[in-house]
């Protein structure tokens, strides 16, 4: 099975405070994301990584950056937190690569409830 | 318009009865189409995927693809009271990276 795991749980930050969320994946996938999730919103895709070191924009990327030195890790990095960005945040893997249909099938990790103050 | 709409529900069943959960999406290029199951305080799980036209069954659950009304559905035959969740339509678009779209969801209740 695949597992996608995710640092914390819970988190409260303070306002100004700079956040990491981690991201770790066991299963060689190429693709890697972060999503937050609100209430009458869905999902909305923050930023996804296609390779090492490589990243591109999601659908509301401002206010935070993602890294990916390794493969297998994917951080979300928020630059100064800012109570709009109290939220669940759920990272996502999938396969990637060409040429089969199960590329985009994504896996999730438990995700983490982050309150800002 | 949004890429994938979904009705936000509730959708109540009784137990035992079959229920239907619709999607539309806009981006007529669109590949691959995925259906994920959340329960409240969990993350999605991938329960189906289908990628071309026509039905696909799985156990108690079947999804159908219509690309050219644009639209996916999953049925629910047998409802549970465990199948009580939100139920997230995806969609894969035809952009060149491999980005997916989720719905909002919809409100699955089935009461026993």
């Amino acid at each position: 099975d695949v597992k996608v795991t995710q640092s914390s749980r819970y988190l409260v930050k303070r306002t100004g405070e700079k956040v990491f969320l981690e991201c770790v994946q066991d299963m060689d996938h190429e693709n890697m994301f972060w999503y937050r999730q609100d209430p009458g919103l869905g999902l909305r895709l923050i930023y996804f990584s296609y390779d090492v070191k490589m990243k591109e924009k999601g659908d509301i990327p401002e206010g935070y950056s993602v890294s990916r030195e390794k493969k297998e890790r994917f951080s979300l990095i928020l630059e100064s937190a800012s109570t709009n960005q109290t939220s669940m945040y759920l990272c996502a893997s999938s396969l990637g690569g060409e040429g089969t249909q199960r590329d985009t099938e994504a896996f999730f990790g438990q995700g983490t409830r982050l309150t800002v103050v | 318009q949004k890429e994938v709409e979904q009705n936000s529900g509730p959708l109540s069943v009784p137990e035992g009865a079959i229920a239907s959960l619709n999607c539309t999406y806009s981006d007529r290029g669109s590949q691959s189409f995925f259906w994920y199951r959340q329960y409240s305080g969990k993350s999605p799980e991938l329960i189906m995927s289908i990628y071309s036209n026509g039905d696909k069954e799985d156990g108690r659950f079947t999804a159908q693809l219509n690309k050219a009304s644009q639209y996916v559905s999953l049925l629910i035959r047998d409802s549970q009271p465990s199948d009580s969740a939100t139920y997230l339509c995806a969609v894969k678009g035809s952009g060149g990276y491999q980005k997916v779209t989720f719905g909002t969801g919809t409100k699955l209740q089935v009461i026993p």
